[in-house]
């Protein structure tokens, strides 16, 4: 049962452009959500996290966005860098205390130079 | 680099082996994860130590798996009588205090394991 869910497996954007990220999750038991991005062949590199009780958290060109009533999160990336290509993971957390993390299947992003 | 470090990052062996992952986590953390990643797929829980306390275990973990944290500081993961279907990177993550602070997980490079 796939809890957190990214239904694009791969998305495509023009250097300088914003690349939008989309994960959606079932569990309403989950309060803190993270983004990782992962090189072939290299573990998963923390992003940016945003906790349930915000909608919004930025980080330099880094945005995510929560939208509670939808079970959705966003990442947005603007302007969009050839070396943000990368495979993309949406993880969420349970309510304090849990010790693991639930991750989607991912999103492969290409920037075009 | 004071990151989390796993090795070897690469292993073949044959199916019914026995096969071992070593991980040393930032040296600050004393919680200690192992997730298996397979080809198209985000990565799975395994199993969770708190210092040399293995506290969770996921269903995912068969009998033929063992983890070990021993001393609280480095962790292996040990695959018995491996069979096609381990075939995944082994990644070892950790972090500090309670993940209710809102600290994240911080993952190694993985061990990618290959039966034949």
């Amino acid at each position: 049962d796939q809890q957190v869910k990214q239904n694009s497996p791969s998305l495509s954007v023009q250097e300088g452009r914003i690349s939008i990220l989309n994960c959606d999750y079932t569990n309403s038991m989950f309060d803190y959500f993270l983004w990782y991005k992962k090189y072939p062949a290299e573990g998963p590199t923390f992003l940016i996290s945003i906790s349930s009780i915000k909608d919004k958290n930025e980080d330099g060109r880094f945005t995510v966005f929560l939208n509670k009533s939808a079970k959705h999160l966003s990442l947005h990336i603007v302007p969009s860098q050839p070396g943000d290509s990368a495979v993309y993971f949406c993880a969420a957390r349970k309510q304090t205390g849990a010790n693991n993390l639930f991750f989607g299947t991912g999103t492969r992003l290409t920037v075009i130079p | 680099d004071t990151g989390v470090s796993q090795d070897p990052r690469h292993k073949i062996t044959k199916r019914g082996q026995n096969v071992t992952f070593r991980c040393d986590p930032i040296s600050e953390h004393n919680r200690l994860y192992w997730y298996r990643q397979t080809l198209g797929q985000g990565p799975e829980f395994l199993t969770y130590f708190q210092n040399e306390a293995q506290l969770e275990k996921s269903r995912l973990l068969s009998d033929r798996f063992s983890a070990e944290r021993p001393k609280g500081s480095f962790s292996t993961l040990e695959i018995q009588r491996t069979e096609q279907g381990d075939s995944a990177m082994y990644l070892c993550a950790s972090s500090s205090r309670n993940m209710a602070s809102g600290n994240t997980i911080y993952f190694g490079e993985g061990s990618w394991l290959t039966v034949v």
